[in-house]
C-alpha cells in the first residue's frame, strides 16, 4: 500500500520561503519510472500542479512558478522536499504530495497525500 | 499550453445519469490521456477514471469516461447516481511542458 504524508509550517509570512516535506512508503525511487510531485489547491478553488521529480532526478516545474520552486529527493529516506520562495497571501492553499506510478503512461497522479494547509499572512 | 474547461456545477436526482464535460482549449483532446478525480468534502482527490476510460480497482462500473474528437472534450458519466457520489470532480491532462493541467472542477449535487 502506497502512502504519502506532507509536513511543514502551517503559517508563513509574506516574502518568506516555504519548505514542505513529503515522506512516503510503499514504493521507492530505486524503481525506474516512478515520480513524486506536488499539487496545490487554494480554499474552494481548483487544483494546480507545481512540480515533479523522477527516479533519475529529472525535474519538471510549472512554467508559471518555475522561478520560485525547487524540488529535491532523498532516495534513502523516501523523502521529497519542495521549496517555494517569496510567498504571498495568494499562495495560501492545501499542498498535496502525489505519486506517479512507475508504469504510468498518462501522467496519472495516484494516490495523493492527505494534504497540508499553508496560510500566508503577516 | 492549453486550458481544460468544466461546468461549474451540475445536479441530478438519485438513480439518474449525469455527464460532466471537460473541453480542451487547443490541441487535440485525443493526443493526451485524460484522468478524472473525485474529491469529497474535506478529503484528498482520488482517481475514478484514468487513461480516458479505465477504472481503478474498487471504482464501480457506474463511472465511465470517454473522449470526443469532434467537440474536443472528455466526459465523465455517472449512472445510477447515489448520494455518496456528491463531490467535486476534476479532469486532468498534460502536454510536453506540463504534466498536470487540471480543469476548474465541477461540483456534483445529488438531490
Amino acid at each position: 500500500q502506497i502512502t504519502l504524508k506532507e509536513s511543514g509550517p502551517t503559517l508563513v509570512k509574506p516574502t518568506q520561503t516555504l519548505t514542505l516535506t513529503c515522506n512516503f512508503s510503499g514504493f521507492s525511487f530505486r524503481t525506474s519510472g516512478v515520480a513524486v510531485g506536488w499539487i496545490r489547491q487554494p480554499p474552494g478553488k481548483a487544483l494546480e500542479w507545481l512540480a515533479l521529480i523522477y527516479w533519475d532526478d529529472d525535474k519538471r516545474y510549472s512554467p508559471s512558478l518555475k522561478s520560485r520552486l525547487t524540488i529535491s529527493k532523498d532516495t534513502f529516506k523516501n523523502e521529497v522536499v519542495l521549496s517555494m520562495t517569496n510567498m504571498d497571501p495568494v499562495d495560501t492553499a492545501t499542498y498535496y504530495c502525489v505519486h506517479k506510478p512507475y508504469n504510468d503512461i498518462s501522467n496519472l497522479f495516484d494516490p495523493w497525500g492527505q494534504g497540508t494547509l499553508v496560510t500566508v499572512s503577516s | 499550453n492549453f486550458l481544460l474547461t468544466q461546468p461549474h456545477a451540475v445536479s441530478e436526482s438519485p438513480g439518474k445519469t449525469v455527464t460532466i464535460s471537460c473541453t480542451r482549449s487547443s490541441g487535440n483532446i485525443a493526443s493526451n490521456y485524460v484522468q478524472w478525480y473525485q474529491q469529497r468534502p474535506g478529503s484528498s482527490p482520488t482517481t475514478v477514471i484514468y487513461e480516458d476510460n479505465r477504472r481503478p480497482a474498487g471504482v464501480p462500473d457506474r463511472f465511465s469516461g470517454s473522449v470526443d474528437r469532434f467537440s474536443n472534450s472528455a466526459s465523465l458519466t455517472i449512472s445510477g447516481l447515489k448520494t455518496e457520489d456528491e463531490a467535486d470532480y476534476f479532469c486532468q491532462s498534460y502536454d510536453t511542458d506540463n504534466p498536470g493541467v487540471f480543469g476548474g472542477g465541477t461540483k456534483l449535487t445529488v438531490l
